[in-house]
This record gives C-alpha cells, structure tokens and sequence, in this order.
C-alpha cells in the first residue's frame, strides 16, 4: 500500500512563527503536492514537485515556501504564520502522468495536519 | 475563477436509494476527471476516475458518467449506503501533454446517508 506520512495531526502555532510541515512518502513517487482544504473552497493547490529540487508554484503560493531536497520528502514552510493560513494542509504524491497505466492523474494523500494559528 | 464547481454544498438520500453528485467544470481541455471520497480527520482517497474518451466508468456500486459537451459529469452511487456518507471532491487534470499530474479539485458535497 501506498503511505503519505505527514509528520504532524495538529499544531498550534502563534502569529509570525515560523511553521514546517513534513511529508514523506515510501511508493518511489516522483511528484508531490501540497493542498490546503477550506470549507466551501474545496482542495486548493499551493506548490507541487515533480522532481528533486524542482518546484512549481499552485494556486496559491502566497506566504508558503517548499523544500524538496530528497524525493520521498516534501516539506511546506510558512516563512511568518498568520491567521488566515489556519487550515487542514493535506500532503499528496502520485507518478508522472505517462499513460493510464500509471495512473494518470491518481495522487495518494497523507491524513492530513490540522493547523490552528493564534 | 472556479474551474471545478460542484454546486450542491450538501445531499441526504435514505440508505438503499441513489445518490447523484454532480460536478461542472469550464476547462475544455481537461482530459482526466477523478473523484475522491474524505472521511473527517483522514485524507481524501481515490474512488473512481474516467478518461475524457468514455462517457461512463462503473466499479461496483459507484458509476461515474461524462457529458463533454455539457462540460459535466456526475457520480452516482447505488445502492447508498451509510457507509458512504463523507465529503466528495471532484477533481480534473489540466494537464493534457504535461506529466505532472496535478489536478483541480472542487469544492465538496457533504453526502449523508440515513439508515
């Protein structure tokens, strides 16, 4: 089976800190993604990864930042947290899309951490 | 700009009949549609996806149709069971020639399935 491991359920953190959210996953996957899930907004895209050190911005990438020096891991960092970045931010990994094969399109999702900013 | 709507924040159906869930998008050039099913307090999993050369994917109790021309699709799920109450995402790839895989989700429908 495949695993997402994210490293943390729930935080709680304090205006202008400075948060990390790890994710790794153990299937080979070469993209990952990071996800936050607001109610009535649905799943929004802030960065993706499809490779080593490669990054590309989402949707909205504004206040976050990604690191992805190891291609099991991708990490979210909020460089200064702020209210309005508490959400539920959901780690997902998936292979390229080369053909209906591969799954073309499927990801794999972590359980989630719920992050409450003060 | 939502490119995925899934305009229903909520249904309740009774166990043992049919729900529809619907979704739109805008995109014409989306080419792969996925719906996800979210437990509260896990991630969301994969259920059932279809290419945009059928117009109808089944696997079990879930069968999800494609209507390009509408630029709509829809999961219906039969029978419902309780089992079945969760959130449910829409999702499309945009990516028709790329391979990053990313998609674009909608917002959710709450389904409820009383016994």
């Amino acid at each position: 089976d495949v695993k997402v491991t994210q490293s943390s359920r729930y935080l709680v953190k304090r205006t202008g800190e400075k948060v990390f959210l790890e994710c790794v996953q153990d299937m080979d996957h070469e993209n990952m993604f990071w996800y936050r899930q607001d109610p009535g907004l649905g799943l929004r895209l802030i960065y993706f990864s499809y490779d080593v050190k490669m990054k590309e911005k989402g949707d909205i990438p504004e206040g976050y930042s990604v690191s992805r020096e190891k291609k099991e891991r991708f990490s979210l960092i909020l460089e200064s947290a702020s209210t309005n970045q508490t959400s539920m931010y959901l780690c997902a990994s998936s292979f390229p899309r080369t053909g209906l094969a591969r799954g073309a399109g499927e990801l794999f999702f972590g359980e989630g951490s719920r992050l409450t900013v003060l | 700009d939502q490119q995925v709507k899934q305009n229903s924040p909520s249904l309740s159906v009774q166990e043992g009949r049919i729900s529809i869930l619907n979704c739109d998008y805008t995109n014409s050039m989306f080419d792969y549609f996925l719906w996800y099913k979210k437990y509260p307090a896990e991630g969301p999993t994969f259920l059932i996806s279809i290419s945009s050369i059928k117009d109808k994917n089944e696997d079990g109790r879930f069968t999800v149709f494609l209507n390009k021309s509408a630029k709509h699709l829809s999961l219906h799920i039969v029978p419902s069971q309780p089992g079945d109450s969760a959130v449910y995402f829409c999702a499309a790839t945009p990516d028709g020639s790329s391979n990053t895989g990313k998609l674009i989700f909608g917002q959710g429908t709450t389904l409820q399935v009383k016994p």
